[in-house]
């Protein structure tokens, strides 16, 4: 089967860091995806983790272990237009999404 | 980058009618396109694979005569809700994979009301 496990909800100051873990299973695992969804809007790409390690892209950066069945997302430098939901997808037969961080950035 | 472009962006429809959704592919060919609902404060729930030329494949508990999928070019495919009822209002969203970034390219969704 499938399964995508991700906090619920998450709350930083501007300006800090966060990190967004989630753990997954799934068959035939290829890869594993962070997207960025504000309310009513669809999901925007941020990282693509194919290989163990780290992948930094600007303010993101992603992590992946595939032994562990395990990534993250970490966002640095946080601004109050980072607030949303961040969605962790395993790709494998299919795209899988978890229910997704709703991650608050307050003052 | 890729573009998928999703139309309507909203709809609002009295119960027992149908409804057309529309996913194109802009800049790039997609052979085969996704269909997701998402209801208020849940994830994104994968309902069929759309395969251009083919039958699209629907998930468990998706029911194939209700949510008709056409995809009869490399870059439209459509769902059709039939019958809609008030238990189908959600947001609707396709996406299609660009194998130039890895991505997968989301259409910008459209929220369904039935009443």
């Amino acid at each position: 089967g499938q399964n995508i496990d991700q906090p619920t909800e998450m709350t930083a100051t501007e300006g800090a860091i966060v990190q967004i873990n989630c753990t997954y299973q799934t068959s035939g695992f290829n890869g594993l995806f962070w997207y960025q969804q504000h309310a009513g809007e669809a999901p925007t790409f941020l990282s693509y983790n194919v290989l163990d390690g780290l992948e930094e892209k600007g303010r993101f950066s992603s992590f992946l272990s595939r032994s562990k069945g395990y990534s993250y997302l970490l966002l640095k430098e946080l601004q109050m237009k980072d607030s949303a939901s961040y969605l962790c997808a395993a790709e494998g037969s299919k795209l899988t999404f978890g229910t997704g961080t709703r991650l608050q950035v307050t003052l | 980058g890729a573009v998928v472009s999703q139309h309507p962006s909203w709809v609002i429809c009295k119960s027992g009618t149908s409804v057309k959704i529309e996913c194109r592919s802009l800049d790039f060919q997609a052979t085969t396109m996704f269909w997701y609902r998402q209801f208020p404060k849940q994830s994104l729930m994968l309902m069929a694979t759309s395969n251009e030329g083919s039958k699209a494949t629907y998930e468990q508990g998706v029911e194939k005569d209700k949510f008709l999928i056409n995809h009869a070019s490399l870059t439209l495919s459509t769902l059709t809700v039939t019958s809609a009822h008030p238990e189908d209002s959600s947001f609707y969203i396709c996406s299609a994979r660009d194998r130039t970034d890895y991505g997968y390219t989301f259409g910008s969704g459209t929220r369904l009301t039935v009443v």
